[in-house]
């Protein structure tokens, strides 16, 4: 089965500090994509960032930036400078170049103490 | 750009009643357009996802269907509904050279 892990339900960091929060898969295919998804308390779901598998680089968008391992399937993502506003949930997930369907993982709902 | 409305934000329906929810893609044609289900806290279920105009398909056997009468409409219904049937579904268009779902504001559903 092609999954997604993410092992930790749930993260605290201190404002301005730096949060990893970990990601695993398991696929047989050599190309896809991963991503991580934020779901902040109105719910709406909003791409952070994206890693192509193919690419050894890894991904970074402002304070975020990923640790992409494709020989040990692990797709973590760091947030830098924590703020108040990354409070949220999660979600990591994995999808073939030409396929249908997005595998999520169940997400890590994350906490930033003031 | 692409926009993907749904609607209503917000519904309270009680055990028995139909229920029909509606999500529209502006700015695209011929997406792959999904329907997720997230319980309190919870991760996303796959529901039905639709590659064309009448082409459903269902990941989970349910109380739900779902139908896609036109190329940028994806309508999620019920004939009647069943407490487990609350959630919050989100309705998404796959596209972008990646392949990354982008996701509407959501309909938070009761059932009481």
């Amino acid at each position: 089965a092609q999954t997604v892990t993410q092992s930790q339900p749930e993260m605290s960091v201190q404002e301005a500090e730096t949060v990893t929060l970990s990601c695993t898969y398991d696929t047989s295919e050599s190309d896809y994509y991963l991503f991580w998804y934020k779901q902040p308390p109105s719910r709406q779901m909003i791409l952070v960032i994206r890693q192509e598998a193919y690419k050894q680089q890894n991904a970074t968008e402002n304070r975020f930036s990923v640790n992409f391992q494709k020989a040990a399937k692990s797709f973590s993502l760091k947030i830098s400078d924590s703020q108040l506003g990354d409070a949220a949930m999660y979600f990591c997930a994995r999808v073939g170049t030409g396929g249908f369907k997005t595998i999520f993982g169940a997400g890590t709902r994350l906490f930033v103490k003031a | 750009s692409q926009t993907i409305h749904q609607w209503p934000a917000t519904l309270v329906q009680p055990v028995g009643s139909p229920l029909s929810l509606e999500c529209t893609v502006e700015g695209t044609s011929n997406p792959n357009l999904y329907w997720y289900r997230q319980a309190a806290g919870r991760g996303l279920q796959l529901l039905f996802y639709s590659v064309g105009i009448g082409q459903i398909s269902s990941e989970v056997p349910q109380n739900l269907s779902a139908s896609r009468p036109q190329d940028r409409q994806f309508i999620l219904s019920s004939k009647k509904l069943l407490l487990s049937d609350s959630g919050f579904y989100l309705c998404a268009w796959k596209g972008g050279a990646y392949n990354e779902q982008f996701f509407g504001p959501g309909t938070r559903l009761t059932v009481l």
